[in-house]
């Protein structure tokens, strides 16, 4: 079946650093790619996404590019601010099938002022 | 987004009780879906709804009981939980089961099971 891997933190960085939050996956077929945010006591909003191979999707400065050779999708942002710290979860949807998102265990983010 | 909405967003209920959650979408989507987040889990999937039919049940208890009586409108009937069915759900919404289009979420119910 499907599955999404990511790092599950947390992980604590000082504003204006580099982030990059890992996430691969295993799915059958080509699907599409998610970032979604959740900051606390809220739901999830989604952050970005992509829909095929060598796509790249961004939003408030995160990008994440989607790379079918080494199964990946990596969150980047060049400079976090302290309004980013929230739980980002990556997520995978297979085509065709009429069923819901398979998401990664989520990242918690902390940025430090 | 503030185009799924859930009530009520915190509940508290023995496990002899029966309590419904409610989800309402205002996207105009046809595709509406329960998720249940528990701590230190993914989230998991627990009932899709296409176009008023249920189209999938990842193996959920059946003291869970999902109703859809329209396209904007879902709930989940609770009866007879246990502590371990303490958690946040969500709802979410999308155009379409079938497609890899956006899933819209809800703010959640915090539920607690004492």
């Amino acid at each position: 079946g499907d599955s999404v891997t990511q790092m599950e933190g947390p992980v604590t960085l000082s504003e204006e650093a580099f982030l990059t939050i890992n996430c691969t996956y295993t799915a059958t077929g080509y699907p599409s790619l998610f970032w979604y945010v959740q900051y606390p006591g809220e739901g999830l909003q989604l952050l970005l996404k992509a829909t095929k191979a060598d796509d790249k999707g961004s939003n408030k400065g995160f990008e994440a590019t989607y790379r079918k050779e080494t199964t990946s999708f990596h969150l980047e942002k060049g400079s976090v601010q302290v309004s980013d710290s929230a739980v980002y979860f990556c997520a995978l949807k297979s085509g065709g099938g009429a069923d819901g998102l398979t998401f990664g265990k989520g990242t918690h983010l902390i940025i430090q002022p | 987004e503030t185009g799924v909405t859930q009530t009520p967003r915190h509940l508290v209920m023995g496990m002899t009780n029966k309590k419904s959650l409610k989800c309402e979408q205002h996207l105009g989507h046809n595709a509406m879906y329960w998720y249940k987040q528990s701590a230190k889990k993914p989230l998991e999937l627990m009932f899709v709804y296409n176009f008023k039919e249920q189209t999938e049940n990842n193996s959920v208890p059946s003291r869970f009981s999902p109703e859809c009586p329209n396209s904007s409108h879902l709930f989940l009937h609770l009866h007879t939980l246990q502590p371990e069915d303490s958690a946040l759900y969500l709802c979410a919404s999308s155009q379409d089961a079938g497609g890899t289009e956006t899933q819209y979420f809800g703010p959640g119910t915090r539920l607690l099971v004492l």
